[in-house]
């Protein structure tokens, strides 16, 4: 079956510190790669996607590129600011195999940056 | 902010007792769903719609029932609810499937006594 492994935290950053949040998965076929993201007290937001691989998916100085060689998808930005503090998601959308439509998730990592 | 509206917000309910929760979208959007997240587990998924009267089980559907009558309505019921399903429940909205972005409610929490 499909599955999202992303390092747990809490990951504690000071600000302008860069960062790197790790995801692999398992998938069956080829499937669609996403992060989203969470702020306290509310629904999830998507963050960037890519859909096929060596995609680079981009959105508010944070990038992730689709490894199919490594199964990887890592979340990286060059300088984190204290509004970054918030828990990630990994996630993927695999339907080849003809299994229920919907998201796999990683556990999620909660991001913490100091000022 | 996509239209997407889940009640009650907060619950507390007894063991035995059912419960539904409701999501309602002003999207027009096909497809619906319901996860469940829990500390360690991320999201899980527990049913999803393609469309009116179209739906189909998730990962942990046990205990769970789900009814869509209206586009943009989605129901989810805990039959008899357990401990085990003290969680924060979570409607999400697609247009064409989960290959696409998926907008998310606010949660709704739950507590079963």
């Amino acid at each position: 079956g499909n599955s999202v492994t992303q390092m747990e935290g809490p990951v504690t950053l000071s600000e302008e510190a860069f960062l790197t949040i790790n995801c692999t998965y398992t998938a069956t076929g080829y499937p669609s790669l996403f992060w989203y993201v969470q702020y306290p007290g509310e629904g999830l937001q998507l963050l960037l996607k890519a859909t096929k691989a060596d995609d680079k998916g981009s959105n508010k100085g944070f990038e992730a590129t689709y490894r199919k060689e490594t199964t990887s998808f890592h979340l990286e930005k060059g300088s984190v600011q204290v509004s970054d503090s918030a828990v990630y998601f990994c996630a993927l959308s695999d339907r080849s195999g003809g299994g229920a439509d919907g998201l796999t998730f990683g556990k999620g990592t909660h991001l913490i940056i100091q000022p | 902010d996509a239209g997407i509206t889940q009640s009650p917000r907060h619950k507390v309910t007894e063991t035995g007792t059912p419960v539904t929760l409701r999501c309602h979208q002003t999207e027009n959007h096909r497809y619906m769903y319901w996860y469940r997240q829990d500390p360690g587990h991320g999201l899980r998924l527990i049913h999803y719609s393609y469309g009116v009267k179209d739906t189909d089980k998730g990962e942990v559907s046990d205990g769970y029932s789900v009814s869509r009558s209206k586009t943009e309505d989605f129901l989810l019921t805990l039959e008899s609810a357990t401990s085990s399903q003290t969680s924060v429940y979570f409607c999400a909205i697609s247009e064409s499937g989960s290959h696409t972005e998926a907008f998310f409610g606010q949660g709704t929490r739950l507590t079963v006594v």
